[in-house]
This record gives structure tokens, C-alpha cells and sequence, in this order.
């Protein structure tokens, strides 16, 4: 059984400030973790995925997570945000590496709103 | 390259009715999938298709049927709409071991 919880439905940070999103996960075998990101009106686009290789895994658009088993997150972070970075964020976990065949179990996501 | 359609991109029914969603995909994914995404509740799996000629039931399956027609398209059924099938509905694919690949959703409106 795997799960994900996203702290906070709605995040808001000035541009230029760090963007902080937190997930955290529970999953009875080692498991595979993905950031998405939706732009309003759109299909989910993936930002990064965690695969064993590397805890700190750099995706899209200057955004990177930090795995530690530890504390069962994965934590998105960008150093500077941008007005374009305004949009919802998904964590997502699967027992497989490309989250197939029985695809992703999703967290119910943060909105995050860029203040000018 | 179009990656995954899905149509239409809006409808709505009155209770009772029936409709069909539409998903292709050209990217020759073995594995689709159909996806609701309700506010607050994040994306949740209704079914999916690991290959062609297979489906599975995913977390909330009860009143959608689906059908895998062949390796690009997978459709979503809704045999008697309710108001709580109101959703935004996202067919997704993916080859083994590779991420999901979505569409831009079909917003479904039941009265």
C-alpha cells in the first residue's frame, strides 16, 4: 500500500522568494516518487522523478527534490520563483519506475500562487 | 507529434444520460489509464489498460466502464451520468518504466 500527503492546498510566496512544496510518502517497498505540474486548463506535465540513482534529483524549469527516506519526503524546491511558476503541484508515488502498469497514486495537490 | 487526445474537451449531461469519452494516444504506449480530478481530492485512478485486450479497476471504478478498442485507444463509458461524475477526466499513458503522459482532460458537467 502507498500513499501521499501534500502539506498545504495553497502555497503563496512573493517572486524572487525560495518556493518550499512538501510531500512526504508511505509505501511498503522501496518507492519510485514524481513531481507533476498542471498550468490551469492543462494535462499534468512531469517536472522530475526520483529512481534510486541520485537523492537530489533536478528537473524542469530550475525546480529540484530532495529525497531522504528518513523522513519519507520528497520536498520540491526553486530558489527564485517566477510569475510563470503559478500553477498546481502534484507528489505522486508508485512501487514501479515509470509509475506503470497500474499508474500513480497521486496527493490531492498545492496550489501555488506567485504574489508580484 | 500529438501525444494523448482525449475528446471532447467539454460536455454536459442531464442525469441519466450516457456518453462516451475518447482517448488516443501516438506514442505506441503499451499502458493507458483514465484518471477524475475533483477538487481537493488530488487525481484518482478509475481504470487502466496495462495492454491492449487487458483492463483493471483502479481506486474508483463503480459507474465508468471502459474499453481498450486497440493499442492507441482507450475509452471511458458513462452508462446512466450522476451528478457526482461532475469531474475533470484525464486519460494518460505510458511505456513500461517510463513516466505518465497526460491529456488536457475532458470537463464533464452532470445536471
Amino acid at each position: 500500500a502507498q500513499s501521499v500527503t501534500q502539506l498545504g492546498s495553497h502555497v503563496s510566496v512573493s517572486e524572487g522568494a525560495l518556493v518550499l512544496l512538501r510531500c512526504n510518502y508511505s509505501s511498503s517497498v522501496p518507492p519510485y516518487l514524481f513531481w507533476y505540474v498542471q498550468y490551469p486548463n492543462q494535462g499534468l506535465q512531469l517536472l522530475l522523478k526520483y529512481t534510486s540513482a541520485a537523492t537530489l534529483v533536478k528537473g524542469i524549469n530550475g525546480f529540484e527534490a530532495e529525497f531522504k527516506k528518513s523522513e519519507t519526503s520528497f520536498h520540491l524546491t526553486k530558489p527564485s520563483a517566477h510569475m510563470s511558476d503559478a500553477a498546481e503541484y502534484f507528489c505522486a508515488v508508485s512501487p514501479y519506475s515509470g509509475g506503470g502498469a497500474d499508474g500513480l497514486t497521486f496527493g490531492k495537490g498545492t496550489h501555488l500562487i506567485i504574489q508580484p | 507529434n500529438a501525444g494523448v487526445t482525449q475528446t471532447p474537451k467539454f460536455q454536459v449531461l442531464k442525469t441519466g444520460q450516457s456518453m462516451t469519452l475518447q482517448c488516443a494516444q501516438d506514442m505506441n504506449h503499451n499502458s493507458m489509464y483514465w484518471y477524475r480530478q475533483d477538487p481537493g481530492m488530488g487525481l484518482r485512478l478509475i481504470y487502466y489498460s496495462a495492454s491492449e485486450g487487458t483492463t483493471d479497476k483502479g481506486e474508483v471504478p463503480n459507474g465508468y466502464n471502459v474499453s481498450r478498442l486497440n493499442k492507441r485507444e482507450f475509452s471511458l463509458r458513462l452508462e446512466s451520468a450522476a451528478p457526482s461524475q461532475t469531474s475533470v477526466y484525464f486519460c494518460a499513458s505510458s511505456r513500461r518504466d517510463s513516466p505518465l503522459h497526460f491529456g488536457n482532460g475532458t470537463r464533464l458537467t452532470v445536471t
